[in-house]
Parts: structure tokens; C-alpha cells; sequence
């Protein structure tokens, strides 16, 4: 199946700075790529789609200033978090569907101090 | 709005033990289903997909089903063991639609 790497898989920041998540799909070409957000004890919440050359569609709720996204190609997809704050730490993950099913990366734990 | 639903929300079973998990939603028109399962601070892996039009699907000890008219799925656990210990999540797509909605998860816990 699908290999999606995620990186960094941990990262902590100060408040008032920005930080860049890395989605890649290493072995399929994925025009979409989905972004969640967990929090403790709570589901994934779809966060935006990352679509292939062209604007990402944000969930309701979601600032679309705040959480920039980037897909500049058919393996990578980028979410920024710009100005970060306490409440943005959170544990974010990208998938991709293949066809065949959803596979996810491996996340990444953000900790804003 | 989809709303997915897992019960129960912690289960701790001992080794060698059959267990199910239940997960419902209250919308019907789903394109397909998904289990996962998620180790503390990691990503998911996929562990079975069912489409909708599919009744049930088996991977080794696992077997999920699938009854869409009810809104309801179970995943089945043969012969428990300690490393099927992790939170097990259910969620689905909606018709004409690729963004998954998940239910909270059962913490499963497999006692030595």
C-alpha cells in the first residue's frame, strides 16, 4: 500500500511563532491530501482537503490565514501554523486516499510554549 | 452532519479472550468504512476497509462488518493478545465524498 511520511513527528515552538508540517506520499501520486487535528481524548477532526495546484477547502471553524496550506506537488503537501499559541498544540496528521483505502502518516505532536 | 459513535469507550479483556467493538453512525449514505488503530502519540494504521456495498471483510484474526441500513459496524478480535492493546478507531466517508468522520475510539487494553 500507500507509504505516507510525515515530518517532524515532534515539535516544540514559542508563542508567536510559525512551524511547517510535512506530508509526503513516497510511492503514490496524490492529488488530495487531508489534514486532521486531535486533540487529548477526542477524535480527528478534518481540518482542511490540500488540493494538487490549486486552494486548499478549510473545514468551518478553521482559519484559513492561520493554517496555511501547500500543495505544490503530487507527493508533498505543507501545513504551516503561523503565530502559533497554547491552544494550536495539538497532534496533526495527514492522509491520502488511494483508491484502495485512506492511509495516514505518522503525525506530528505540537507543544506551543 | 455525520456522527460516528464507538462504545465502548475503554474495554480491558485478558489474553486469549474474543472481543467486539461496535461503532455506529447516524448517517446511512456512506461510501465506505474504515477501521484503525492508533498507539499512544502515533499515526493510525488501517486495519480493514469496507465498502458500502460490501457486507464484511477479514484480516487474520480480525473481521469487520458492516450494516449500513442500521448505521451500525463491528470489528470482531480473535484470540486477544497483549499487542492488539491500542485505541481502535472507526470512521467513514460520506457518499460522493473522500473526508472521513471518526468516532472517539475504544481504548483496548489485552491483560497478560
Amino acid at each position: 500500500g500507500a507509504v505516507v511520511s510525515q515530518h517532524p513527528s515532534w515539535v516544540i515552538c514559542k508563542s508567536g511563532t510559525s512551524v511547517k508540517i510535512e506530508c509526503r506520499s513516497l510511492d503514490f501520486q496524490a492529488t488530495t491530501m487531508f489534514w486532521y487535528r486531535q486533540f487529548p481524548k477526542q477524535s480527528l477532526m478534518l481540518m482542511a482537503t490540500s488540493n494538487e495546484g490549486s486552494k486548499a477547502t478549510y473545514e468551518q471553524g478553521v482559519e484559513k490565514d492561520k493554517f496555511l496550506i501547500n500543495h505544490a506537488s503530487l507527493t508533498l503537501s505543507t501545513l504551516t501554523v503561523t503565530s502559533a499559541h497554547p491552544e494550536d498544540s495539538s497532534f496533526y496528521i495527514c492522509s491520502v486516499w488511494t483508491g484502495e483505502g485512506y492511509t495516514f502518516g505518522s503525525g506530528t505532536r505540537l507543544t506551543v510554549v | 452532519k455525520q456522527e460516528v459513535t464507538q462504545i465502548p469507550a475503554a474495554l480491558s479483556v485478558p489474553e486469549g479472550e474474543n472481543l467486539v467493538l461496535n461503532c455506529s453512525f447516524t448517517d446511512s449514505a456512506i461510501y465506505n468504512l474504515q477501521w484503525f488503530r492508533q498507539d499512544p502519540g502515533k499515526g493510525l494504521t488501517s486495519l480493514l476497509l469496507i465498502q458500502s456495498s460490501q457486507r464484511e471483510q477479514t484480516s487474520g484474526r480480525l473481521n469487520a462488518s458492516l450494516d449500513k441500513s442500521s448505521g451500525r459496524s463491528t470489528l470482531y478480535i480473535a484470540a486477544s493478545q497483549p499487542g492488539d492493546s491500542a485505541t481502535y478507531l472507526c470512521a467513514v466517508s460520506g457518499a460522493g465524498s473522500y473526508q472521513l468522520t471518526f468516532g472517539k475510539g475504544t481504548k483496548l487494553s489485552v491483560i497478560p
